[in-house]
């Protein structure tokens, strides 16, 4: 079993609907989360950043983190478009192993 | 540049060929990573450098795989003796020390024929 677990879609969505992209983990030491956009032949970008738990609030996105559950999710609202890509959700422990685990992506498409 | 550059972008390389893969970081980023993606799936960590000392390269997945980043810039990844299982995506990301925002190249495509 993975340390990180991602629905792959693909997710279809009409244009304007809000967008639920969720991952689950097994590893408690988990701290930092992070959730990556990928457009297609691209490396991936940093959307939005959580320490612990909690939410964050970015524009139309909103992260959550629920470290009692092991649950984290990114929502996306008024979605456009231009936000069909893949979405990564990754993860890191505080060591000075400052490497990132990655889930495997949703492929999400906003349909115009 | 403004960004991380990795050349080549496509590699076609024949079995058993070795290749080298370069990254060139933003400047002044302490730290790099090497990631590796397979295709429909997120990427891995390979190994991670702070200026030119590799501190971690746990994610090398066989000892065919090397990576040196001399001058604490400009990174390579080298693969010996390439196998077909090795074909993905190369991604290396750069960050400031004590920053948790990496960014990432455009990655290299490796196929192995």
């Amino acid at each position: 079993q993975k340390e990180v677990e991602q629905d792959p879609g693909p997710l279809s969505v009409p244009e304007g609907a809000i967008v639920s992209l969720n991952c689950t983990y097994s590893n408690s030491a988990f701290q930092y989360f992070m959730w990556y956009r990928q457009y297609s032949r691209k490396g991936p970008e940093l959307l939005m950043y959580t320490y612990s738990s909690g939410n964050k609030e970015d524009g139309r996105f909103t992260a959550q983190v629920d470290k009692s559950s092991k649950y984290i999710s990114l929502f996306i609202r008024d979605s456009q478009p231009s936000d069909s890509a893949t979405y990564l959700c990754a993860m890191s422990v505080r060591t000075g192993r400052r490497a990132l685990t990655f889930g495997s992506g949703t492929r999400l498409q906003v349909q115009p | 540049g403004a960004g991380v550059s990795q050349s080549p972008r496509y590699k076609v390389a024949k079995r058993g060929q070795d290749v080298a893969l370069r990254c060139d970081p933003i400047s002044g980023h302490v730290s790099l990573f090497w990631y590796q993606q397979a295709l429909g799936q997120g990427p891995e960590f390979l190994t991670y450098f702070q200026n030119e000392a590799q501190l971690d390269k746990s994610g090398l997945p066989s000892d065919r795989f090397f990576a040196e980043r001399p001058e604490g810039s400009v990174s390579t990844l080298k693969i010996q003796r390439t196998q077909q299982e090795d074909s993905a995506v190369y991604l290396c990301a750069s960050s400031t020390q004590g920053n948790t925002e990496a960014f990432f190249g455009q990655g290299t495509r490796l196929t192995v024929v």
